[in-house]
């Protein structure tokens, strides 16, 4: 499968445990998403890299929220501190320009108790 | 504001009927816009592309027009199959940004009843 990966899939966690996800892009794509999904809602702009710089960040990304993508390849997306209202889908999506449509991954559910 | 509106909000229809559905947008100036089909609990997945110049987009039984005079984009669905209940995504991005950045509307939830 040479599609978009992400992992875990699915994850519940505490309130105020950290929880971290990884993306892996296809793998020439140079530019890298992150979104945040929530019930009947479409998918928000977290943050972007190309290659390995992280050039735009959303404010919804707090700074409990940090993501890195330190080889210009896989991406992780980590939560500190969990709290409830980061329940939601976060999606991972590449593709090698602008031009073209990102490609998404499966997404990774998160539910904090 | 940039903005992606999508309508309906959600949608059903008996399996084999035609379907269309309409996105408006207020962002500029204009790159391009997608669709996308996304299942429940999957991400989102392309149906077409299309840029300024172009007015219609097919796409097996999905067929996409764009009015750029009017910000105006439609989704056409012939002969609906059960499959295709799932999300409908349009999708803008701005040519302003070298980033290219992407709006997203809120989705059609489209519901094909056998």
């Amino acid at each position: 499968d040479t599609g978009v990966s992400q992992d875990p899939r699915h994850k519940i966690t505490k309130r105020g445990q950290n929880v971290t996800f990884r993306c892996d892009p296809i793998s020439e794509h140079n530019r890298l998403y992150w979104y945040r999904q929530t019930l009947g809602q479409g998918p928000e702009f977290l943050t972007y890299f190309q290659n390995e710089a992280q050039l735009e960040k959303s404010r919804l990304l707090s700074d409990r929220f940090s993501a890195e993508r330190p080889k210009g390849s896989f991406s992780t997306l980590e939560i500190q501190r969990t709290e409830q209202g980061d329940s939601a889908m976060y999606l991972c999506a590449s593709s090698l320009a602008t031009s073209d449509s990102p490609n998404f991954g499966e997404g990774s559910w998160l539910t904090v108790v | 504001k940039n903005q992606v509106e999508q309508s309906p909000q959600s949608l059903i229809i008996l399996e084999g009927k035609n379907c269309t559905l309409q996105c408006n947008y207020t962002v500029s100036p204009f790159s391009n816009l997608r669709w996308y089909k996304q299942d429940t609990g999957r991400g989102p997945v392309s149906l077409t592309i299309m840029t300024f110049s172009e007015n219609t987009k097919s796409n097996g039984r999905y067929t996409a027009t764009l009015d750029a005079d009017t910000k105006q984009s439609s989704l056409h669905i012939t002969a609906s199959q059960l499959s295709d209940s799932a999300s409908y995504i349009c999708v803008v991005s701005d040519r302003g940004s070298t980033l290219g950045r992407l709006y997203f509307g809120r989705g059609t939830q489209l519901t094909v009843w056998p």
